[in-house]
């Protein structure tokens, strides 16, 4: 069954300090690999995805790895901003399933 | 691109009632949409996978007579959560993925429903 774990489970950065959070997976086999971010009481933004061919996914100050051979993801974020807040999410598609959630990572930037 | 909305965005309700969650995929057609719950600084947990025009997939521990699910067209799903309790207190989230996509294609996810119930 598969299991996906993000590490930390919490961050706290000051603003401008680039950062990285963490997603493992114990199932190679996936199709690809979403990142999100949950802003509290709201719904999932889709932030970046990465199909199981590729090895990186950027937008803007976000740039998203996937090393599928070893489990693993990471989403960087450049120069921080209070704006960027929130809970992070991964989230794995496989065969026949709907996507698999991370607990997710709560980021807070400070001023 | 895709939005998938979903209303109310809250409601509180009185322990015995019955709760109705839309979730509409705005400019997009979705033969599945699945509908998840969260609870406090938890995961997303799956609940079931709703197919139109046939009967919900559910997961193993949810309730199919407490949580009704009704896909009746391409665009629209609903979740009802009948006779309610307390203890379904929770935040609810639909998504959905567009017809004719393959499963590389992401997913779309609504705003969410925070649901309590008194």
């Amino acid at each position: 069954k598969q299991e996906v774990t993000q590490i930390p489970a919490a961050l706290s950065v000051p603003e401008g300090e680039n950062l990285v959070l963490n997603c493992s997976f114990t199932d190679s086999a996936i199709y690809n690999l979403q990142w999100f971010r949950q802003d509290p009481g709201k719904g999932l933004t889709s932030l970046l995805l990465i199909q199981s061919s590729q090895r990186e996914q950027t937008s803007g100050r976000l740039n998203a790895s996937l090393d599928k051979s070893s489990g693993r993801s990471t989403l960087y974020i450049a120069a921080s901003q209070p704006g960027d807040s929130a809970t992070y999410l991964c989230a794995v598609k496989q065969a026949g399933t709907a996507l698999i959630f991370g607990k997710g990572t709560t980021l807070s930037v400070s001023s | 691109g895709a939005v998938v909305s979903q209303h109310p965005s809250r409601v509180i309700c009185k322990s015995g009632t019955s709760v109705k969650i839309e979730c509409r995929s705005l400019d997009f057609q979705a033969t599945t949409m699945f509908w998840y719950r969260q609870f406090p600084k938890q995961s997303l947990m799956l609940m079931a996978t709703s197919n139109e025009g046939s009967k919900a997939t559910y997961e193993q521990g949810v309730e199919k007579d407490k949580f009704l699910i009704n896909h009746a067209s391409l665009t629209l799903s609903t979740l009802t959560v009948t006779s309610a309790h307390p203890e379904d207190s929770s935040f609810y989230i639909c998504s959905a993925s567009e017809v004719g996509t393959g499963p590389n294609y992401g997913y779309t996810f609504g705003s969410g429903t925070r649901l309590t119930v008194v």
